[in-house]
């Protein structure tokens, strides 16, 4: 069976601060897919990256980056210089690699910037 | 990204009756999903529905209480039946499509309140 833990249910920190949000997954596929979305109290899921358990080089996109351990099953998320506009509940998710799988996600970190 | 066209985007429902939310894919897809979040919680999956076949229900979830149809491979729609303010939730409906990044859709959601 799958499973995606994120502990921190909450984070509160202040504009500029950098933060990171935890994810430790689990799951017997040799092969997957790991996700990280931002849902914004509008309640849309934003697409944020998809990494595949082969690539385990960190990515950077602008502020955002992601730092993926395979030997930890970790898959942590950091946002540089935060913003108000970050301020949103993240969800990691875990799939297998057919499209035919679903998503497993993980109960989400509610980001707290303020000014 | 695909779109997904998801409708209504929120209802105000009597206890009782029933809700019908539909979602319309901009392209062919083989599988979509239908997830429930509760307020405050994590998205749960609901069923998988494969165009031509029943749809597969997850453990905790029924066809009676959440029918589900999939008359084509760009539509389906989801039924909350019987309702009762415990099915105030965020409902949406997603779909995988290969060879993108992001893999999987989502639509905007739809906020249903049960009074």
């Amino acid at each position: 069976a799958q499973k995606v833990t994120q502990a921190q249910t909450e984070i509160s920190v202040v504009e500029k601060e950098d933060v990171t949000l935890d994810c430790v997954y689990e799951t017997r596929d040799t092969t997957y897919y790991l996700f990280w979305y931002k849902q914004p109290p509008s309640g849309e899921l934003v697409f944020l990256i998809r990494r595949n358990s082969f690539d385990e080089q960190n990515e950077i996109s602008g502020r955002y980056s992601w730092n993926f351990q395979k030997s930890t099953s970790s898959f942590n998320f950091t946002i540089t210089a935060s913003q108000v506009v970050d301020s949103a509940v993240y969800f990691c998710a875990l799939s297998a690699p057919s499209g035919y799988s679903t998503l497993t996600f993980g109960k989400g970190t509610m980001l707290l910037v303020s000014p | 990204s695909a779109v997904i066209s998801q409708k209504p985007s929120r209802d105000i429902c009597q206890r009782g009756t029933s809700l019908t939310i539909q979602c319309q894919v901009d392209s062919q897809v083989t599988m979509m999903f239908w997830y429930r979040q509760q307020p405050g919680q994590s998205l749960t999956l609901i069923a998988t529905a494969n165009q031509g076949s029943e749809a597969t229900y997850e453990s905790g979830f029924v066809i009676d209480k959440f029918p589900i149809s999939r008359p084509n491979l760009t539509f389906s729609t989801l039924t909350v039946s019987n309702m009762s303010p415990e099915d105030s939730s965020i409902y949406l409906c997603s779909a995988y499509k290969p060879g993108t990044v992001y893999g999987y859709t989502f639509g905007s959601g739809t906020r249903l309140t049960v009074v």
